[in-house]
C-alpha cells in the first residue's frame, strides 16, 4: 500500500498568514494527489487534483504543488472559513489512501 | 446539479448486516465509477471501495478491512450505489460517504460527495 505522510497533524495560524502542509509519498504516484477540505460534520470537499490543479469555484488563495514524492497544499493568506481540516489523497493504485490530515485552528 | 444522498446507516449489532444506499441525480450514473469511503468518530478518511462503471463491467475492488464482509453494487435504472455490509464489526462504526470519481487519462479525483450516513455497531 502507498502510505501518505501528511504534516503537521495540527497548525495554529491566524487570520492572513501563509500556510503550507505537506504530504509525502512512499513511492511515486504520477500527480494523482487531491488535496480535499472538512469541516466538522461534513462531507471532505475537493480543492485541488493532479497535485497543482484548482478544483473549479475554489478560491485562489489555494494553491497545489509537487516535488518528487513530496507535495504541498499552501493557503497564501487566511481566512475564517478556511479553519478545518485537511487530507491529501493518492488516487494512483490500489487501495485509495490518504493521509492522516492536518487539523488547522485558529490562533 | 449533482446531488448524492446516502441512507439506511444505524445501530446494528456485531456480526448482523446493512445495507447502505446513495441516490445519485444530475449526472449520468452509468458512465461514472462510485466509491464508498468512511471516517470513524473523530479520525481520519479510509477508502472502503469501488464499483467501476458499466463499460468496466460493475467490477468492483475494496480495502483489505473490508474485503469478503462487504460488497458494492449498483442499479443503473434508479441511480443508485449499494453498500452491503456483513459480518459487522465494532470497529466498521464510522460515517460512510459515497463519491463519485472522475476519471480521465491523467487524473482521478472525488470530485462529489454524499453528506453522509452513520453506522454503528455495538451490542
Amino acid at each position: 500500500d502507498i502510505q501518505l505522510t501528511q504534516s503537521p497533524s495540527f497548525l495554529s495560524a491566524s487570520v492572513g498568514d501563509r500556510v503550507t502542509i505537506t504530504c509525502r509519498a512512499s513511492q511515486g504516484i504520477r500527480s494523482y494527489l487531491a488535496w480535499y477540505q472538512q469541516k466538522p460534520g461534513k462531507a471532505p470537499k475537493l480543492l485541488i487534483y493532479t497535485a497543482s490543479t484548482l478544483q473549479s469555484g475554489v478560491p485562489s488563495r489555494f494553491s497545489g504543488s509537487e516535488s518528487g514524492t513530496e507535495f504541498t497544499l499552501t493557503i497564501s493568506s487566511l481566512q475564517p472559513e478556511d479553519f478545518a481540516s485537511y487530507y491529501c489523497q493518492q488516487l494512483y493504485n490500489y487501495p485509495i489512501t490518504f493521509g492522516q490530515g492536518t487539523r488547522l485552528e485558529i490562533k | 446539479e449533482v446531488q448524492l444522498v446516502e441512507s439506511g446507516g444505524g445501530l446494528v449489532q456485531p456480526g448482523g448486516s446493512l445495507r447502505l444506499s446513495c441516490a445519485a441525480s444530475g449526472f449520468t450514473f452509468s458512465d461514472h465509477y462510485m466509491d464508498w469511503v468512511r471516517q470513524a468518530p473523530g479520525k481520519g478518511l479510509e477508502w472502503v471501495g469501488r464499483i467501476r462503471n458499466k463499460a468496466n463491467s460493475y467490477s468492483t475492488e475494496f480495502a483489505a478491512s473490508v474485503k469478503g464482509r462487504f460488497t458494492i453494487s449498483g442499479d443503473d435504472s434508479k441511480n443508485s450505489l449499494y453498500l452491503q455490509m456483513n459480518s459487522l464489526k465494532t470497529e466498521d462504526t464510522a460515517v460512510y460517504f459515497c463519491a463519485r470519481l472522475y476519471a480521465a487519462a491523467g487524473t482521478h479525483r472525488h470530485d462529489y460527495w454524499g453528506q453522509g450516513t452513520l453506522v454503528t455497531v455495538s451490542s
